[in-house]
């Protein structure tokens, strides 16, 4: 079982709508979770990072973490097609400096 | 102030040929890490730096691959007799302390096999 599994998508929605971005980890010592937003053919691009449990809220964006089911999520709310990426899950996972990424999900808004 | 640097930005190479990447972390952050992103994998770990320490060489997937930092700053990440499985975005990011998780990442170099 991979440590962090996220669906590849391709994930298309219209603009404006709200977006909904999920992983799933396989152990629960993790504690750190991270967001990272990837332009084709450019390096990730740090989003958001939470600690624990609870919600984390930045402008459009909300961070999620659900410890009871190991489940992380994204929203993005009044998606714009600026926002067309793919969105990348990450944990340093058990403690460890190197990040565990999820495969990604490649997220296209529609004008 | 500046990003994380890589050059090049691309790179085609012949099958067997060695190549080495570089990498410019942020200023002041003593960690330094290298990925690798292909289609099939996802973004896979490749080996980590941090100070005088020893790195974590755990994620290289074979003895073809070799890093070295210099002064704390600038990494080198070298491919010895490269294969067509090579072919991948090598990522470099950094960090401004071990216990800082928040990793930056570069633009990434592109490395074609052929």
């Amino acid at each position: 079982q991979k440590e962090v599994e996220q669906d590849p998508g391709p994930l298309s929605v219209p603009e404006g709508a709200i977006v909904s971005l999920n992983c799933t980890y396989s152990n629960s010592a993790f504690q750190y979770f991270m967001w990272y937003r990837q332009y084709s053919r450019k390096g990730p691009e740090l989003l958001m990072y939470t600690y624990s449990s609870g919600n984390k809220e930045d402008g459009r964006f909300t961070a999620q973490v659900d410890k009871s089911s190991k489940y992380i999520s994204l929203f993005i709310r009044d998606s714009q097609p600026s926002d067309s990426a793919t969105y990348l899950c990450a944990t340093p996972g058990r403690g460890a400096q190197k990040l565990v990424f999820g495969q990604g999900t490649r997220l296209t808004i529609n004008p | 102030g500046a990003g994380v640097s890589q050059s090049p930005s691309n790179k085609v190479t012949e099958k067997g040929k060695d190549v080495e990447l570089r990498c410019d972390p942020i200023s002041g952050h003593t960690a330094l890490y290298w990925y690798r992103q292909s289609l099939g994998q996802g973004l896979e770990f490749l080996i980590y730096f941090q100070g005088n320490s020893a790195p974590d060489k755990s994620g290289l997937p074979s003895d073809r691959f070799s890093a070295e930092r210099t002064g704390g700053s600038v990494s080198t990440l070298t491919i010895q007799r490269t294969q067509q499985e090579d072919s991948a975005v090598y990522l470099c990011a950094s960090s401004l302390s071990p216990t800082a998780y928040e990793q930056y990442f570069g633009p990434g170099t592109r490395l074609t096999v052929t």
